[in-house]
Order: structure tokens, then C-alpha cells, then sequence
């Protein structure tokens, strides 16, 4: 089966703390694409991160970074020195190919909260 | 400005009074498709349409209808609505349906609570 799974419900930090999101996710399939979401309190949708399944490579963005290892079927998202901007829920999604279109699966999410 | 639209953003209603989401992209996308969210359970497919009169069920149609009458616009119907609808809905749309590397763009969300 095709899915993902945050384990973390919710995790909560002080600012300035480092923080680590995970995700595992199951597939069947060789290409595929991994996703990060950010849902601030406002409620929208934020997209993060596209990466790839031939590339493992790890990826900065500015506190952001993301570590993708085929050999463990994890996508982390590491947050260093959060802030409390940073707080909201994250979802890691998973991107295949279902009987000849594109399907988006998506994991149940995890609420960081950060406290001054 | 290339976006997403939902109407309305917020909706309550009772129960088994029929209501239409609308949903409309201006990128030209052939790809759009209905999430609806819900705690603890995170985003579950709806409906999605890959083109215009080409629509097929998610993992959690029950209950709902959709059409792609035209490629920019892709409204939720619920015939009946009913209190387990109450729900977080968001409307996503992408360029190519069969094109795994896409990324789907989201609207803002329409905050549903039937009473």
C-alpha cells in the first residue's frame, strides 16, 4: 500500500530550539515524490519542499532542511533555531502514479508548537 | 496572479440542505481535484478529474458529486449534506494528470459545518 505516516502527533519547543519532523512512507513504486506542507493557523496550505526519488541529496533552505533516505523510506524536516512563525501543522505527502494519473497521499500531520 | 479559488470560506448549513463549493484556477491546469481534512486524519481525497468530463472517485466519495464542465472550474456538490460532512475542504489543481513530478497548487480551504 502507498502511504505515509508522521508518528509525531504534536511536539512542543521553546524558541530557538531545533526540532525534527518525521515522515515514513511505503511505495511499490521506483518514481515517486515526496512533499512537505505547512498549514499555519490561518488554515491554508503552504508548500515546502518537492523532492524526487532519484535524489537523495539533503536540502538547506535558509532554517529548513530536509533528509531524504531511500533506505530508511524517511523524508525528516529539521527546523534549527525555531521560531514561534514556525508554529502550525506539517504534512509530508507522498506522489505516485495510480493505474495512469498522479495521486497525492498525505500523512495525518504534525502540530509543532513553539513557545517564546 | 495565478491561484486557487474557493467559495465560500465559510459555510454552515443544516443538515440535508443541498450546497455547491465552487473551485476555479486560472493556470490552465488539467489536473484538479477535492481533499477534504480532518483531525488526526490529515488530507483524504475526494473526488479528482483529469480533464474536462473526466472525473473519478477518491478514497472518500461518499456522499458527494462533482462535475468539469469546464477546465478552469471544478465545483463540490453535496445533494445531502449531513453533520459527519463537517469538514475542512480545499480544491488543488495541477498542470499535467499524469505527470508524477507535478506539484499541486492549493486553494485557501472552505471551513464546512453542518448542523
Amino acid at each position: 500500500a502507498q502511504k505515509v505516516t508522521q508518528a509525531q502527533t504534536e511536539i512542543s519547543v521553546v524558541e530557538k530550539e531545533d526540532v525534527t519532523l518525521d515522515c515514513v512512507y511505503e511505495t511499490r513504486d521506483t518514481t515517486y515524490y515526496l512533499f512537505w506542507y505547512k498549514q499555519p493557523p490561518s488554515g491554508e496550505l503552504v508548500f515546502l519542499i518537492r523532492r524526487n526519488s532519484f535524489d537523495e541529496q539533503n536540502e538547506i533552505s535558509g532554517r529548513y532542511s530536509w533528509n531524504f533516505q531511500k533506505s530508511t523510506s524517511s523524508f525528516n524536516f529539521t527546523i534549527t533555531a525555531s521560531q514561534v512563525v514556525d508554529s502550525a501543522v506539517y504534512f509530508c505527502a507522498l506522489r505516485f502514479m495510480n493505474t495512469g494519473f498522479q495521486k497525492l497521499v498525505f500523512g495525518t500531520g504534525t502540530r509543532l508548537l513553539v513557545s517564546p | 496572479e495565478a491561484q486557487v479559488t474557493q467559495n465560500p470560506r465559510y459555510l454552515i448549513t443544516v443538515t440535508g440542505k443541498k450546497l455547491t463549493v465552487t473551485c476555479s484556477q486560472n493556470m490552465n491546469h488539467e489536473y484538479m481535484s477535492w481533499y477534504r481534512q480532518d483531525p488526526g486524519l490529515g488530507l483524504r481525497q475526494i473526488y479528482y478529474s483529469m480533464n474536462v468530463e473526466v472525473t473519478d472517485k477518491g478514497d472518500v466519495p461518499e456522499g458527494y458529486k462533482v462535475s468539469r464542465k469546464e477546465k478552469r472550474n471544478f465545483p463540490l456538490i453535496l445533494e445531502s449534506p449531513s453533520p459527519n460532512q463537517t469538514s475542512l475542504y480545499f480544491c488543488a489543481s495541477s498542470l499535467d494528470s499524469g505527470d508524477v513530478q507535478e506539484t499541486q497548487y492549493f486553494g485557501p480551504g472552505t471551513r464546512l459545518l453542518v448542523l
